[in-house]
């Protein structure tokens, strides 16, 4: 099956620093990733949606400022969680669709203090 | 967008009962209707999955029905362990690119 690659898989940082995840899909070219937030307890929530060589689509209530996506390959998708608040903490998880499937990273823990 | 339900929200069986998770929807367009198992800081495991001109669907304790008129589709364990503790997410796709994920069904097995 295809192998999403997701690092870090947890990071702890200072409050107004930023932090990148990245998302490489391993032995299958991915034109279109996905990246959900997930809170304790709670679903997916998906906050956008990154294609290969054009500008993310970002769901409503989520700031494009704040969380940059970048799909400069077909391979590696980025997103850049910038000056990080303690409300950022979370888990962020990317996903890519082949066909009618998804495959998942293994998903980042951020904790910012 | 997708409005997509699960019910029960927690679920608690003692092991060896069977357990019904029922997921609706709201996109006519749906034609492929997976479940996936998400253990505590893990990603989501897909554990079965059904398209649109099948009504169910079996894989040893684990099955899928689905009724497209209705916009509903269950996922059935059967002689449940505790090994299927575990939250458990529908996600009907299709139509949309994006895929939204089910309100998720948190499942205790008890010894």
């Amino acid at each position: 099956g295809a192998v999403v690659s997701q690092h870090p898989s947890r990071v702890i940082c200072k409050s107004g620093t930023s932090v990148k995840i990245e998302c490489r899909s391993l032995d299958f070219q991915a034109t279109t990733m996905f990246w959900y937030r997930q809170f304790p307890k709670k679903s997916l929530m998906l906050m956008a949606t990154s294609n290969e060589g054009s500008k993310a689509t970002y769901e409503q209530g989520v700031e494009k400022d704040k969380f940059l996506i970048n799909h400069a390959s077909l391979t590696l998708s980025t997103l850049t969680v910038t000056s990080a608040h303690p409300e950022d903490s979370s888990f962020y998880i990317c996903s890519a669709r082949v066909g009618e499937k998804l495959f998942f990273g293994s998903g980042t823990q951020l904790s910012v203090l | 967008g997708e409005n997509v339900e699960q019910h029960p929200s927690t679920l608690s069986v003692q092991e060896g009962d069977s357990a019904v998770i029922k997921c609706t929807y709201s996109d006519s367009a749906s034609n492929y209707f997976p479940w996936y198992k998400q253990e505590l800081g893990k990603r989501p495991q897909l554990i079965i999955d059904i398209r649109s001109n099948v009504g169910e669907k079996k894989d040893q304790r684990i099955a899928v029905t689905l009724n497209k008129t209705a916009k509903h589709f269950s996922l059935h364990i059967t002689e449940t362990q505790p090994e299927d503790s575990a939250v458990y997410f529908c996600a009907p796709t299709g139509g949309y690119q994006k895929v939204t994920f089910g309100t998720g069904t948190k499942l205790q097995v008890i010894p």
